[in-house]
């Protein structure tokens, strides 16, 4: 499988405790989105990595959350103390840079699942 | 402002009849229109997306349509069979990378 994957597929913590996640996006793909969505909504931003630099940060990224790719490949999203209102799958997107210059179009992997007691 | 709608909320057509969601955008600086398909309990798959040069594409049963004065594009599904039952969701960019998504539409072909 060439596609976009994510581990954990599903992580169950309690309250307080600190989680990371990891994605690995298709290989020749320079940018890597993370993205949260909880139940009955789109997807929400939470952040972007074009190689190993973090370009964007949503307001929604409070100072529990921080996102890395060391090496421009993998990216890890770790929270920390989480809260119950963390549950939500975390989605995380690739792309390839366009000829235009502009990375738009997005693969998603399958998602990391969290629920915190 | 970023703000997309999308209606219906949800959607329900008979098998080989059409359906029809729609979305409207404020920010004239969105230039790419994709829809994904989302399915339950997996992720959302890119099926169509068109860009602000275009008016209309199509791929098979598939068609996306975009009016950038009306600030307004759709998603058209020929020929509905009972695997497009899914969750659909547009999404915009306004003007930069991250994409900002409606709220989706369950749609619900009856076979």
């Amino acid at each position: 499988d060439t596609g976009v994957s994510q581990n954990p597929r599903h992580k169950i913590t309690k309250r307080g405790q600190n989680v990371t996640f990891r994605c690995d996006p298709i290989s020749e793909h320079n940018r890597l989105y993370w993205y949260r969505q909880t139940l009955g909504q789109g997807p929400e931003f939470l952040t972007y990595f074009q190689n190993e630099a973090q370009l964007e940060k949503s307001r929604l990224l409070s100072d529990r959350f921080s996102a890395e790719r060391p090496k421009g490949s993998f990216s890890t999203l770790e929270i920390q103390r989480t809260e119950q209102g963390d549950s939500a799958m975390y989605l995380c997107a690739s792309s390839p840079l366009g000829s235009s210059g502009g990375a738009l179009w997005k693969y998603f992997g399958p998602g990391t699942r969290l629920t915190v007691t | 402002g970023e703000n997309v709608e999308q209606h219906p909320s949800t959607l329900s057509v008979q098998e080989g009849d059409s359906a029809v969601i729609k979305c409207t955008y404020s920010d004239s600086a969105s230039n790419y229109f994709p829809w994904y398909k989302q399915e339950l309990g997996k992720r959302p798959q890119l099926i169509i997306d068109i860009r602000s040069n275009v008016g209309e594409k199509k791929d098979q049963r598939i068609a996306v349509t975009l009016n950038k004065t009306a600030k307004h594009f759709s998603l058209h599904i020929t020929e509905t069979q009972p695997e497009d039952s899914a969750v659909y969701f547009c999404a915009l960019n306004f003007g930069n990378e991250k994409l900002t998504f409606g709220t989706g539409t369950r749609l619900t072909i009856i076979p």
